[in-house]
């Protein structure tokens, strides 16, 4: 079983649409969140952190539910240049400081 | 700014031939990272080096070897490559403990195949 779960999509959605993707995770003491973004054959990029609390940052958002073991991504008024595969990355507090990335979530943005 | 570099970007291998990655980054970071990404696999991690002097194991390292030659470089040694290996390799960095900012600079990865 994957420590870091995805639905690999691909999402396909129109411009402007409201898309959101979960990600799942098995350790309960993982202690810090993060997206990132992996634009086609290119490296991945931090997008954003996740708190407790959620963030927003423009027309992305982000929340953690630690109860449930899952954060979430919302990407509102998608754009053209959103399309990307959208990594759910976590650190689960070991003393190795290693994150776990999660296998992509595809979202293709059409006209 | 060149951030993290890593060569070769393209390397086509016969099973059994070894070769070693480079990876060198000028951001001054301490901890640097191998990482190999497959489809729907995500990004596994090879092995690490917290700081300079320092090399540990990831969650995939059987096959791989690593030096942190100094503070900037860590290089990724294949020994007898095998078609399994066949990947594409990132290169990271990370300022400080990751658990704080969660950010690793990339390099730009290195597509390797192993025939």
């Amino acid at each position: 079983r994957k420590e870091v779960e995805q639905d690999p999509g691909p999402f396909n959605v129109p411009e402007g649409a409201t898309v959101a993707f979960n990600c799942t995770y098995s350790n309960s003491a993982s202690q810090s969140f993060f997206w990132y973004r992996q634009d086609c054959r290119k490296e991945p990029k931090l997008l954003m952190s996740v708190y407790s609390s959620g963030n927003e940052d423009g027309r992305f958002t982000a929340q953690l539910n630690r109860a449930s073991q899952y954060i979430s991504l919302l990407i509102r008024d998608s754009k053209l240049s959103d399309s990307a595969t959208y990594l759910c990355v976590v650190n689960e507090g070991n003393a190795g400081n290693m994150l776990t990335f999660g296998g992509g979530t595809r979202l293709m943005v059409k006209p | 700014n060149a951030g993290v570099t890593q060569t070769p970007k393209f390397q086509v291998l016969k099973t059994g031939q070894s070769m070693t990655l480079q990876c060198a980054q000028d951001m001054n970071h301490n901890s640097m990272y191998w990482y190999r990404q497959d489809p729907g696999m995500g990004l596994r991690l090879i092995y690490y080096s917290a700081s300079e002097g320092t090399t540990d194991k990831g969650e995939v390292p059987n096959g791989y070897n690593v030096s942190r030659l100094n503070k900037r470089e860590f290089s990724l040694r294949l020994e007898s490559a095998a078609p399994s290996q066949t990947s594409v390799y990132f290169c990271a960095s990370s300022e400080g403990p990751t658990r704080v900012t969660g950010e690793l600079f990339f390099g730009e990865g290195s597509r390797l195949t192993v025939l």
